[in-house]
């Protein structure tokens, strides 16, 4: 059974950027099968789809935050990342990733569990 | 972007009652590419339904989806202790969206 477990810094400084990994074990990141993407959730609010990356390194993102977006993978050790530059308060969430398929198969799942990330000085 | 609202943004019930959540979309979403997630506190979303009325491994058939186009709704029959959470719809048509999340709470 596919498990995703984040990990990264727990608080950035504004203006910084903001690193996390999401490690999969039990299955291969390089399926052909699926998508690999963060979620992000600000305290007490919804989820907001950041982007997704394929094992090729195909990557697509949300357009709202696009522009200060990357998102990574290595394929040698089974895992992806993102980085989000110049952050700020607003960034403060817990940050998931989640496997997802094409087309009809679109939905996350898998989760991992969630990292809370806070942007303070 | 495809926006989803859902409403109720709070849903007041009891166990054993019926909860009837709706999702609606800003334009239709393809191929009802619409998922459902339960979210508790403190965890991370589960996935509910898929296809907007399939239901994912291992979820009570208590839970059902419905809808197309721009309009879909979660049906919990018969409310269980555990079933009181959030709830989101999210679509995958048009890149990803979730709506904002309608709270199941107990009166």
């Amino acid at each position: 059974q596919v498990q995703l477990q984040e990990s990264g810094p727990g608080l950035v400084k504004p203006s910084e950027t903001l690193s996390l990994t999401c490690t999969v074990s039990g299955g291969s990141i390089s399926s052909s099968v699926y998508y690999w993407g963060w979620i992000r959730q600000p305290p007490g609010r919804g989820l907001d789809w950041i982007g997704s990356i394929y094992y090729s390194g195909n990557t697509y993102y949300n357009p709202s935050l696009k522009s200060r977006v990357t998102i990574s993978v290595d394929t040698s050790k089974n895992q992806f990342s993102l980085k989000l530059n110049s952050v700020t308060a607003a960034d403060t969430a817990v940050y998931y990733c989640a496997r997802h398929g094409t087309g009809y198969y679109g939905w996350f799942d898998p989760w991992g569990q969630g990292t809370l990330v806070t942007v303070s000085s | 972007e495809i926006v989803l609202t859902q409403s109720p943004g709070t849903l007041s019930l009891s166990p054993g009652e019926r909860a009837t959540l709706s999702c609606r979309a800003s334009q239709s979403v393809s191929n009802t590419y619409l998922a459902w997630y339960q979210q508790k506190p403190g965890q991370a979303p589960r996935l509910l339904i898929y296809g907007a009325s399939s239901r994912a491994t291992g979820i009570p058939d208590r839970f059902s989806g419905s809808g197309s186009g721009t309009d879909f709704t979660l049906t919990i029959s018969r409310l269980e202790p555990e079933d009181f959470a959030v709830y989101y719809c999210q679509q995958y048509g048009s890149s990803r969206t979730f709506g904002q999340g309608t709270k199941v709470e107990i009166k």
